[in-house]
């Protein structure tokens, strides 16, 4: 079973930042949080992660609450092509637990 | 730098019957996985392969079994379809350090499996 919790669905309005929760209250010490998105008809796209610390990249920021217990992915300006299902993933990063556990996701559509 | 590609794009079997599905991995990635994804739902981890072994295995029938070839492209073969296998099947390949550690996974856009 999947270690995370997201709501079903979100809208965001064109150019207004995203923001993406998810709980993982079980979290182990040596879990990392991933975020993927998977867009209609092709296969799931990495996103960013990270252990304790936020992360930012050209595409998100994820900010991991201090009992790394939730997080929250930001989008900062949400275009279109943004409409996809958002996995949350928690994961050990050693080789032998290397496999992803993928949750429903939430589903954001990006409205004009 | 060449993704993760898949063949056949778009597949119709009969159930009983057999297929064999087809992944090469990203350059410079040498681990594989493989994943189902029924309509609706998220993917589900089938296995993983690395340094041509299987390394890791989810919830899934003996019928379907892999290989990874010495190039670390694989295939996932599933033998008595039925009809429930009827699904969109992902791979996903990673590189692995030597230090044991994986690096993130990059997916392939899927087989789409119609099983009749």
């Amino acid at each position: 079973d999947a270690k995370t919790t997201q709501p079903t669905s979100m809208d965001c309005a064109e150019g207004r930042a995203a923001n993406l929760p998810c709980n993982h209250s079980t979290i182990s010490g040596n879990e990392y949080v991933y975020w993927y998105r998977q867009i209609h008809s092709q296969g799931p796209q990495y996103i960013i992660h990270g252990l304790k610390n936020n992360e930012t990249n050209e595409m998100a920021s994820l900010i991991i609450t201090e009992d790394r217990k939730s997080s929250t992915l930001i989008l900062p300006h949400a275009t279109l092509r943004d409409t996809a299902v958002y996995y949350c993933i928690v994961r050990p990063n050693y080789s032998s637990a290397s496999k992803i556990i993928f949750g429903s996701g939430t589903r954001l559509s990006i409205r004009p | 730098e060449t993704g993760v590609t898949q063949s056949p794009t778009h597949l119709i079997k009969t159930r009983g019957q057999q297929v064999t599905l087809r992944c090469s991995s990203q350059s410079g990635h040498n681990t594989v996985s493989w994943y189902q994804q029924a309509l609706g739902q998220g993917p589900q981890f089938i296995f993983q392969y690395y340094r041509e072994e299987e390394n890791g295995r989810g919830n899934f029938p003996p019928r379907f079994s892999g290989l990874q070839f010495p190039n670390y492209s694989s295939e996932l073969n599933v033998n008595a379809l039925e009809l429930d296998d009827s699904a969109l099947y992902l791979c996903a390949s990673s590189s692995r350090t030597t230090s044991g550690t994986d690096n993130e996974q990059f997916f392939g856009p899927g087989t789409r499996l119609t099983v009749l």
